[in-house]
């Protein structure tokens, strides 16, 4: 059964950082591109980014609101994947998803982010 | 900024049949932008139904289906159940970038 948990959410000041953690099980995490899709309350969902595997570069691509600020990485001897946050505004309030796949097929239950002051 | 447009709300009959569609900004959509479509039910994360235009996963009910019309991707309900009332996301790829439609919010009345 395939396994998403994301954790590391929380309340942070507008400017500060935060890092997300997704921990994956129940496939072939290192074979796996994994995406991160955010949510902010009430409203529709934003792709944020995603990270290729390692054998096809390890590459990285990212929304034009979130590119320069948030970084997508990933550890595959720990079958976790990586969302780093920095420069944060209040528009980025929102549950994150960590997402497997660029067809995201299966999704994390959500980890929700509050930027404010 | 690429925009993707799906109808805010739809409302269909139970039994009956509903498509909906998402258009892209840029101009029509091709199989080359992938179509996904999703569903999200009030407090519950979503769940994939339809890849690349109109491949299903294991999961997706076989009245379900994707495809193109008209420039846009669509989904089409079939026979459409009272569980069928959610939102339903389009994600459509740019190259290396995707993005996601606004959503229908499909009401079975």
């Amino acid at each position: 059964e395939v396994q998403l948990v994301e954790s590391g959410g929380g309340l942070v000041n507008p400017g500060g950082s935060l890092r997300l953690s997704c921990a994956a099980s129940g496939f072939t995490f290192s074979n796996a591109l994994m995406s991160w899709v955010r949510q902010a309350p009430g409203k529709g969902l934003e792709w944020v980014g995603r990270i290729k595997s390692n054998t096809h570069g390890g590459t990285t691509d990212y929304a034009a609101p979130v590119k320069g600020r948030f970084t997508i990485s990933r550890d595959d001897s720990k079958n976790t994947v990586y969302l780093q946050m920095s420069s944060l505004k209040t528009e980025d309030t929102a549950v994150y998803y960590c997402v497997e796949g660029p067809f995201l097929p299966y999704w994390g239950q959500g980890i929700l982010v509050t930027v404010s002051s | 900024q690429t925009v993707v447009t799906q109808e805010p709300s739809l409302t269909v009959s139970p039994g009956g049949t509903v498509t909906l569609t998402c258009a892209s900004s840029t101009g029509a959509v091709t199989s080359g932008y992938y179509p996904n479509w999703f569903q999200q039910k009030p407090g519950q994360a979503p769940r994939a139904l339809i890849y690349s235009t109109s491949n299903k996963h294991s999961w997706t009910p076989a009245r379900f289906s994707g495809s193109l019309l008209g420039g846009k991707a669509a989904l089409t309900l079939s026979g459409v159940q009272p569980e069928d009332e959610a939102e339903y996301y389009c994600l459509l790829y740019y190259g290396d970038e995707g993005v996601f439609g606004g959503g229908t919010k499909l009401t079975v009345l």
